[in-house]
């Protein structure tokens, strides 16, 4: 069985806290993503990963880091958190190409008190 | 960055009753995906579609790639409690150059509750 795992399902931080949230691919994908979620605007592409040590803005980078060490890993942090980035936070992975599907963790519900 | 508009944003249905969902784009996408969502856990892949025009079914589910590639639908028959959940289409676009790195645009969801 394929398997996207991120690290932890609930996080509380308090406002100005620095954030990782980390996330493990065990099917050698090249492509990383990480969205979030949140009510009536679906998910939207924070950063996205095309191999180790590359990285892409998504469409609402503003406030997040990305890293990817290596090829299973992909981390998100979040430098200095506010209440605005209370959401939920879904890690995705892909095979290179276009015939491909993605693979999602189960997500990190991050509130920021 | 793309956009997708899904619709409709939520349904409330009676279980038996079949239900449609659409999504369009002002932009050419190459692949259409739709997702279910499950309370508490992340997107899993319903249905795939590669070609212009492809129609494809997975059990009580059916969806089609639009003529134009600017537009997916998503019917579910006969539907079952268990079919509750949200569902996301999810598009592919070809970058300049014709490169992708496997990035995918969603639509903003369709919830969906069924009744017993």
């Amino acid at each position: 069985d394929v398997k996207v795992t991120q690290s932890s399902r609930y996080l509380v931080k308090r406002t100005g806290e620095k954030v990782f949230l980390e996330c493990v691919q065990d099917m050698d994908h090249e492509n990383m993503f990480w969205y979030r979620q949140d009510p009536g605007l679906g998910l939207r592409l924070i950063y996205f990963s095309y191999d180790v040590k590359m990285k892409e803005k998504g469409d609402i980078p503003e406030g997040y880091s990305v890293s990817r060490e290596k090829k299973e890993r992909f981390s998100l942090i979040l430098e200095s958190a506010s209440t605005n980035q209370t959401s939920m936070y879904l890690c995705a992975s892909r095979e290179q190409g276009f015939h491909t599907e993605a693979f999602f963790g189960q997500g990190t519900r991050l509130t920021v008190v | 960055g793309q956009q997708l508009n899904q619709s409709p944003q939520s349904m409330f249905i009676q279980e038996g009753e079949d239900v449609s969902m659409n999504c369009t784009s002002s932009s050419i996408f190459n692949t259409w995906l739709w997702y279910k969502q499950d309370p508490g856990e992340g997107p899993v892949l319903l249905i795939a579609l590669y070609k212009a025009g492809e129609l494809t079914s997975n059990g009580r589910l059916t969806a089609q790639f639009g003529i134009t590639r600017k537009d997916s639908f998503l019917n579910i028959s006969a539907s079952i409690p268990s079919d509750v959940g949200i569902y996301f289409c999810a598009g592919q676009i070809l970058n300049a150059g014709g490169t992708s790195y496997g990035k995918l645009t969603f639509g903003q969801g369709t919830i969906l509750t069924v009744h017993p």
